[in-house]
């Protein structure tokens, strides 16, 4: 198995615009977190789904950011608009149930 | 709700050194234990883990037991590499389906 995929590995942009970023879970996995880490706040967790089913979006910061995760095997976290705040390096992780969690290698987002 | 309490870092020592690296919970129920690697640049990765009350989890020469009357899970290793030199994370995971809970991390750097 390729692991999770995270895409892309490095995003530079302009505050203001809109982030996308891409996550495709191991197959058979059945939840999907998505993670922000930085060296102030550490690793914070944004929101998690189960079977596809955004279960806890209390850790996303404000309504600027949103995720989705249309079927079992992609998710996406977009930042819109993007703040030089949100500059972080964003993980993507999945896990089998009751197993420990495989996590993809992170985006670093940088907003200017 | 669950909690994860790692000692804090940073933690530096010397090669062939004896490491710790405490860590104490609090949970309902009966979690899944995890230590949690991360080498500079990389997403996280699984190091060991234990799943049930006094199991042994081990991997390259690291040891956590599992302590349910202490609520801990403290890691450590009989001589340190610099190769060692990495952030550590305590986590836990419920047996139901749902979020796992990370410590803050703890840095490690062993010197030559």
């Amino acid at each position: 198995d390729a692991g999770v995929i995270q895409s892309p590995r490095h995003e530079v942009t302009e505050m203001g615009q809109e982030v996308t970023l891409r996550c495709k879970p191991i197959s058979g996995h059945n939840s999907l977190f998505w993670y922000r880490q930085t060296m102030m706040r550490g690793l914070e967790l944004l929101i998690y789904f189960n079977n596809n089913v955004p279960i806890d979006d209390s850790g996303m910061p404000e309504d600027r950011f949103s995720a989705k995760m249309p079927n079992a095997s992609f998710s996406t976290l977009k930042i819109q608009p993007s703040e030089p705040r949100d500059s972080a390096v964003y993980f993507c992780a999945s896990l089998r149930e009751r197993h420990e969690q495989f996590f993809g290698p992170g985006t670093r987002l940088t907003v200017l | 709700g669950d909690s994860v309490t790692q000692m804090e870092g940073p933690v530096t020592l010397s090669e062939e050194a004896f490491l710790t690296i405490n860590c104490t919970y609090t949970a309902t129920g009966y979690p899944s234990l995890f230590w949690y690697v991360q080498y500079p640049g990389e997403g996280l990765q699984l190091l060991l883990k234990a799943t049930k009350a006094d199991d042994k989890g081990s991997n390259k020469g690291f040891e956590a037991t599992y302590r349910k009357e202490t609520t801990s899970f403290h890691l450590e290793k009989g001589s340190v590499q610099v190769s060692d030199s990495a952030v550590y994370f305590c986590a836990l995971s419920p047996r139901s389906a749902g979020k796992s809970t990370f410590g803050d991390g703890t840095t490690l750097t062993v010197k030559p």
